[in-house]
This record gives C-alpha cells, structure tokens and sequence, in this order.
C-alpha cells in the first residue's frame, strides 16, 4: 500500500524569505501523481501545485516549486518569498496513475509566516 | 455561490441524535467524495459517488449513511455517533471518477462535527 510521509509538523519562516517542506512517499507503482494542497485556517483545502512522476522536470507555479526525486521518492515543495498568506497547513498527497479515486495524504506541515 | 459548499459549517449532536451534513458543488462534475480529517491524521477518504453510484465505501461504520440524490448534491447522514466520530468532515468534487490522467479534486470548507 501507499503511504505518505510529512516528518515536519510545524515550521516557520519569516517574510520575504524561502522555506522548503519535505514529504516522501512509498509506492511500487511507476506511475502516478503527487500534489501539494493547502489549507488555510478558513479550511477550504486548495491544490497548490501537482507533479506527474514521468515528468523530470520539476513544477513550478509562481513562487511555488517542487524538487521531485522519484529514486529517492521525496517531493519537497520550496515557497520563495514567503508571504503571510502563505501561513497554512500544507498536505503532501499522492494518487496512482489508474486509481485515481484515492488521494493519500500525509499528516501535514502547519507553516508559520512571521513579519 | 461558487465552488463546492458545505453546511453546516459547525455542529454539535448527541450521541442519539440524527443529523445530516451537506454538500453541493457548482462545478458541473460527476464525481463526488467524502473525506474525514482528524487532528493528526492523514484525511481518510470515505465515500466516493461517481454519475450518482456509490463506486468506494472505505470500510466505514454503518452509523454514516451517504446520500447522492444528483450529481451536485451530496449527503452525509449521522446517527447513534460516537465521540471519536468528531473530526472536520470534508467534500470534494471531480469531472469524473475512475479513469486514468488528471482528475483535480476541489474540496469545500468542510463541517466541523463534536460528538458529545
């Protein structure tokens, strides 16, 4: 079975500055998608940003971007000049290329912005 | 209203009460799911509906009972709970359910259930 793993249950960076979250997943699968989401204290959960494993480039949507090592089976997710609106928690989660009724999250990071 | 909706957004029974939670999205998709998330746990996936069938139930107690009356419209029915049932109760939808590739879930704001 799949299983995510976020090790860091609580960080905290200061504004302006970048922050790196870490999230490794265990699968025998050689396909499937992995996802970053985030839920702010509101707690309407939103996809920050997804990765394709057979993609090696690493995504990236604005100041989010991930470094994915499918060897190492870690995708950690880099926020660059952090705001305080980035304050969250933040879900690593994953899903198989064919199953894809089942996202598998992890126990999430709570991200602490600080002015 | 936009997106998915849920209501209410907080609620507080009796271990003999019946309740029902909602959810509704405005998406146009097929597929619909429930998640629970307690403190310091992954969220759980427990029901998924697909075009209206239930297509997972994942091993969850028979006191939650789901209802998909149409493809917009989801339902979480709560009775005899327990207090460990207490935990954010989270919706989400999908264009479909199934099928292999890109399938982005959008979840609501989620209910925030006590059990006392």
């Amino acid at each position: 079975a799949q299983t995510v793993t976020q090790s860091q249950p609580e960080m905290s960076v200061q504004e302006a500055e970048t922050v790196t979250l870490s999230c490794t997943y265990d699968t025998s699968e050689s396909d499937y998608y992995l996802f970053w989401y985030k839920q702010p204290p509101s707690r309407q959960m939103i996809l920050v940003i997804r990765q394709e494993a057979y993609k090696q480039q690493n995504a990236t949507e604005n100041r989010f971007s991930v470094n994915f090592q499918k060897a190492a089976k870690s995708f950690s997710l880099k926020i660059s000049d952090s705001q305080l609106g980035d304050a969250a928690m933040y879900f690593c989660a994953y899903r198989g290329l064919y199953n894809t009724d089942k996202l598998i999250f992890g126990t999430g990071t709570r991200l602490q912005v600080f002015p | 209203e936009t997106g998915v909706t849920q209501t209410p957004r907080h609620l507080v029974m009796g271990m003999t009460n019946k309740k029902s939670l909602k959810c509704e999205q405005h998406l146009g998709h097929n597929a619909m799911y429930w998640y629970k998330q307690s403190a310091k746990k992954p969220l759980e996936l427990m029901f998924v509906y697909n075009f209206k069938e239930q297509t997972e139930n994942n091993s969850v107690p028979s006191r939650f009972s789901p209802e998909c009356p149409n493809s917009s419209h989801l339902f979480l029915h709560l009775h005899t709970l327990q207090p460990e049932d207490s935990a954010l109760y989270l919706c989400a939808s999908s264009l479909h359910s199934g099928t292999s590739g890109d399938n982005e879930q959008f979840f609501g704001p989620g209910t925030r259930l006590t059990v006392l």
